[in-house]
């Protein structure tokens, strides 16, 4: 019983290089979401979808995009990644947001 | 109140003592009040999914409630033990997309035993 799952756990890149993280969810879930956390502040929405192949802005959408080609998968990319960037990102699932989200354990991401 | 605030930010008791904490947020456009735990190095896992004044649920030893007309929730934590030792966070829907959920910094408790 995964739930949903993130690759991968850890990454540090350098200022400029990009990356995609991957978020898989086997709970047939409409919506999806990638948060960041940094300390001292709150979980902070970046991008979500409320369906397969749908994408909205959230709170703090700057610097990434997302794609959403299959339901169960939700990815995260940096373009050109930036030191600001540096942050521990989760991704959850929900069937709305009138019900409970589930997190994936995190990505903790460094950029140098 | 103009965003989701915790109180207190951190939290030491005894084992086996009793605590609350408490989440404020505005009242208005309110449509859903979340409560997640989440232990260090592992995901948040829900606790509590709120959505009408007077709501008031239990899960084991915690349990809390909601009041949507002055704008807050409270946790309560019956006979703690160290294994409740987490950051709790709460959440508030206002309607709108999935944008509309904003989260709390969250109540960091320790159980001393």
């Amino acid at each position: 019983n995964a739930g949903v799952t993130q690759t991968p756990k850890f990454r540090v890149l350098k200022t400029g290089q990009s990356m995609t993280l991957l978020c898989a969810q086997d709970m047939n879930h409409e919506y999806m979401y990638w948060y960041r956390q940094d300390p001292g502040m709150g979980l902070r929405l970046i991008h979500y979808s409320v369906g397969e192949g749908t994408t909205a802005k959230g709170e703090v959408p700057d610097g990434y995009n997302v794609s959403r080609l299959k339901k169960q998968n939700f990815l995260l990319g940096l373009e050109s990644a930036a030191p600001s960037q540096t942050s521990v990102y989760f991704c959850a699932s929900s069937l709305s947001v009138l019900v409970e989200l589930f997190f994936g354990e995190g990505s903790r991401l460094t950029v140098l | 109140i103009l965003n989701v605030e915790q109180s207190p930010q951190s939290l030491h008791v005894q084992e086996g003592d009793s605590t609350n904490f408490t989440c404020s947020f505005p009242s208005s456009n309110f449509y859903a009040l979340h409560w997640y735990r989440w232990e260090t190095a592992k995901s948040p896992e829900a606790l509590f999914v709120m959505t009408l004044n007077g709501d008031e649920k239990k899960k084991g030893r915690i349990s809390a409630t909601l009041n949507t007309k002055e704008g807050y929730s409270y946790l309560y934590i019956k006979g703690s033990q160290p294994e409740d030792s987490a950051t709790y966070l709460c959440a508030r829907y206002s309607g709108g997309g999935a944008d509309g959920l904003t989260f709390g910094k969250g109540t960091h408790l320790i159980i001393q035993p």
